[in-house]
C-alpha cells in the first residue's frame, strides 16, 4: 500500500506570493494533519482536518488555511509568504482523529514533506 | 503551552558507543511518542509510552517513561551508524494536539 504522499517535493516562491501545498492520505485515514518544521527544529501542528471538518488548529495566522476534499485529500494555502514561511511542511494521516495515541487506529504517518524556499 | 525540552540538540559518538536522550517537560502527558526522522523524510514512530515508569525495548532501543509522566529517555546501546537521523519525541497535548520536542541530531561514526 502507498504511504501518505505530498506535492510537490520542493518549490520556490518569493515574498508576497500564495503557494499551494497538497497530500493524499493512506487509503482508509479520514484524518488529515499539517506540520510546519524549521530547519533545526522539530514539527509544529499547523491543523487537523477529519471528515473534512476543521479539528484544530494551531498558532499560525490567517494567512495559513487548509482544507479537506471528499477523498480524504487536503490542501494547505499559505498566502502573502514571507521568509519565515520557509521550512519543510509535513502532512500526517490517521484512521481516527489521535485521541488515544495508544491506539494502532490513531498512529499519525507522516509523508516525506514538501520543502518551501521563499526568497 | 505544554513544551517539551529535548537533550542534548547534537551528538556524535562512535560506534558501538551507547547514549542516552532526554526529553522532559512541566506538564504531564497522557502518553509521550518517540520518532526518528531521516533527511528528505518524515518522521517515523519508534514507539508510544503511556504508562508512569513503562519500558519498551525495541532491540537495542530501550524506551523509558517517567514515573511523573513529565519526562521520557532513549537509551541506544551499540550505536551502528544506521542509527543516525534526528530523533524526535512528541506528546498530546490537553488540546489533542502532537507537540513536538525540538530534537536530538544524532550521529554514528564508523
Amino acid at each position: 500500500d502507498a504511504g501518505v504522499t505530498q506535492s510537490p517535493t520542493h518549490l520556490i516562491k518569493t515574498r508576497g506570493q500564495q503557494v499551494t501545498l497538497r497530500c493524499s492520505p493512506i487509503s482508509g485515514h479520514k484524518s488529515v494533519s499539517w506540520y510546519q518544521q524549521v530547519l533545526g527544529q522539530g514539527p509544529q501542528f499547523i491543523f487537523q482536518y477529519y471528515e473534512k471538518e476543521e479539528r484544530g488548529r494551531g498558532n499560525f495566522p490567517d494567512r495559513f488555511s487548509a482544507r479537506q476534499f471528499p477523498n480524504y485529500s487536503s490542501e494547505l494555502n499559505v498566502n502573502a509568504l514571507l521568509l519565515g514561511d520557509s521550512a519543510l511542511y509535513l502532512c500526517a494521516s490517521s484512521f481516527y482523529l489521535g485521541a488515544d495515541p495508544s491506539s494502532l487506529q490513531e498512529t499519525q504517518y507522516f509523508g516525506p514533506g514538501t520543502r518551501l524556499l521563499v526568497l | 503551552t505544554q513544551l517539551l525540552e529535548q537533550s542534548p540538540q547534537f551528538l556524535s559518538i562512535q560506534e558501538g558507543e551507547n547514549l542516552t536522550v532526554y526529553c522532559n517537560s512541566s506538564s504531564v502527558f497522557s502518553s509521550l511518542q518517540w520518532y526518528r526522522q531521516e533527511p528528505g523524510e518524515g518522521p517515523v514512530l519508534l514507539v508510544t509510552v503511556v504508562t508512569g515508569g513503562e519500558v519498551k525495548k525495541l532491540k537495542r532501543l530501550t524506551f523509558q517513561f517517567g514515573d511523573a509522566r513529565k519526562d521520557s529517555s532513549l537509551h541506544i546501546t551499540a550505536a551502528q551508524p544506521g542509527d543516525t537521523g534526528l530523533y524526535l519525541c512528541a506528546g498530546w497535548s490537553r488540546a489533542q494536539k502532537l507537540v513536538f520536542g525540538q530534537g536530538t541530531r544524532l550521529t554514528i561514526n564508523p
